[in-house]
């Protein structure tokens, strides 16, 4: 199975900017196609999509919101962070199956 | 809109067999896959198995002996069932719409139901 790898916490303040980072243990590239996906989750609640592929926006997300990467190295970036954004964020890869996540980034207030 | 709801029970002897449903609206099953996700407490989700919208089905291969997927179109569900639980399949449990394509995405997800394997 492809293994990611997020680091636990990042502590960032109101208004800067976060870069989340995941690094997969095999390239989650083919071709053009880079098949990462990040979601968000609050507490208590269920996991939302963000970004998909690793650099399209879905539907709803605010353009704070943008995500880069290919091969092995992605990254999720909020600019500005707002207080709404205080969560958890998981990758999970679709290169090959199963489909596996990261073990989160709890982004916290610093 | 979108929308997906599991349930079944919160509470599960071990070595019982777990029981889930999943509802949806809102989109045809199909049209669209729907997978099995699953989440201990304080960790990261992990994919347990999809019914594909053909009515074909893939299984993580760690949880492949003791898992079963099935549907029933004709009242928009899908279904889950996991033999010999242990206390470690504790966690909460949801099902997703799949986004389509051979290497899918999880675009919607139903609220979740906790489930904890306790005698």
């Amino acid at each position: 199975d492809i293994v990611l790898t997020q680091s636990p916490a990042l502590a960032v303040s109101l208004g800067q900017r976060a870069t989340i980072s995941c690094r997969a243990s095999q390239s989650v590239s083919i071709s053009r196609y880079n098949l990462m996906h990040w979601y968000q989750q609050k507490p208590g609640q269920q996991p939302k999509l963000l970004i998909y592929r690793a650099s399209n926006l879905a539907s709803g997300i605010p353009a704070r919101f943008s995500g880069s990467g290919s091969g092995t190295d992605f990254t999720l970036t909020i600019n500005p962070v707002q207080a709404d954004d205080i969560a958890t964020y998981y990758c999970q890869q679709s290169r090959e199956s199963p489909p596996t996540f990261g073990g989160g980034t709890k982004l916290e207030l610093k | 809109q979108v929308q997906l709801k599991e349930s079944g029970p919160g509470l599960v002897q071990p070595s019982e067999t777990l029981s889930l449903t999943c509802t949806v609206s809102g989109f045809s099953l199909t049209s669209y896959s729907v997978s099995w996700v699953r989440q201990p407490s304080g960790k990261g989700p992990e994919w347990m198995g999809r019914m594909w919208y053909d009515g074909d089905t893939a299984y993580n291969s760690a949880l492949k002996s003791r898992l079963s997927i099935s549907r029933d179109t004709s009242k928009n569900q899908v279904f889950l069932k996991m033999n010999s639980l242990q206390t470690d399949d504790t966690g909460t449990y949801y099902c997703t719409r799949d986004y389509p394509g051979i290497t899918p995405y999880f675009d919607y997800w139903g609220q979740g139901v906790m489930v904890t394997v306790s005698s």
